[in-house]
């Protein structure tokens, strides 16, 4: 099974749609991410859920809101889109404290905005 | 200067050749360090981690440097399989949005 599942796994949306992307993490892990990655460049933090406590990276469009309806599921919502938010969007849990590992990612979910 | 700078890619190498990545970082107070490989289209998978005594993993080495700021992962053997991305992660202690990941570093391997 894979530990960290997101769907769905390919999405398009129009600019004018609202859609959401879920991920569910099955490893107890208490911090969960949303990555977005463009082509050829590496994975951008866009949010982070530890302690707790939602964090945001202030760059990141409010068109962009995650929700943490518990410590194993962080999705992200997905409003007015445009065309440049096309990319691939990750999922990652690890345990709170990094230092002893690394992230879990998911398959991810391949996001096209027309 | 980048928080974490790879070598520029693509690597081209035969099969059973050894190739070598390094990967600086500017933080001297990063605490944890990572190699992920990353498949065209696919997700980042954590390879090893990197500890300051060195690790291996059957034909996978890491090594950090502490002094210098910079770790290395060295493939030796290289198989067809191994043809990815290499990704470089350095995280402070608390992780969170201070996790760097580098700009990775393409191999391609060739029979």
């Amino acid at each position: 099974d894979t530990e960290v599942t997101q769907t769905p796994k390919h999405l398009v949306m129009g600019m004018t749609n609202k859609k959401s992307l879920k991920c569910e993490q099955h490893m107890g892990h208490r911090a969960m991410y949303w990555y977005k990655q463009k082509a050829k460049k590496p994975p951008e933090l866009m949010f982070v859920y530890s302690y707790e406590k939602l964090s945001i990276n202030e760059s990141v469009p409010s068109r962009f809101s995650p929700e943490c309806p518990n410590s194993s599921l962080l999705n992200l919502h997905l409003h007015a889109l445009q065309p440049e938010d096309s990319a691939l969007y990750l999922c990652a849990s690890s345990q709170e404290n990094t230092k002893s590992g690394g992230y879990t990612f998911g398959s991810g979910t391949r996001l096209t905005v027309v | 200067r980048k928080e974490v700078e790879q070598d520029p890619g693509p690597f081209n190498v035969p099969e059973g050749a050894t190739v070598a990545f390094n990967c600086t970082y500017s933080n001297s107070a990063s605490q944890s360090f990572f190699w992920y490989r990353q498949d065209c289209r696919k997700e980042p998978k954590l390879l090893m981690s990197v500890y300051s005594s060195g690790n291996e993993d059957g034909r996978f080495t890491a090594q950090l440097n502490r002094a210098s700021q910079y770790i290395s992962l060295l493939i030796r053997d290289s198989k067809l399989s191994d043809s990815a991305t290499y990704l470089c992660v350095v995280n402070p202690r608390t992780g969170g949005f201070k996790t760097i990941f580098g700009a990775g570093t393409r191999l391609f391997v060739k029979a």
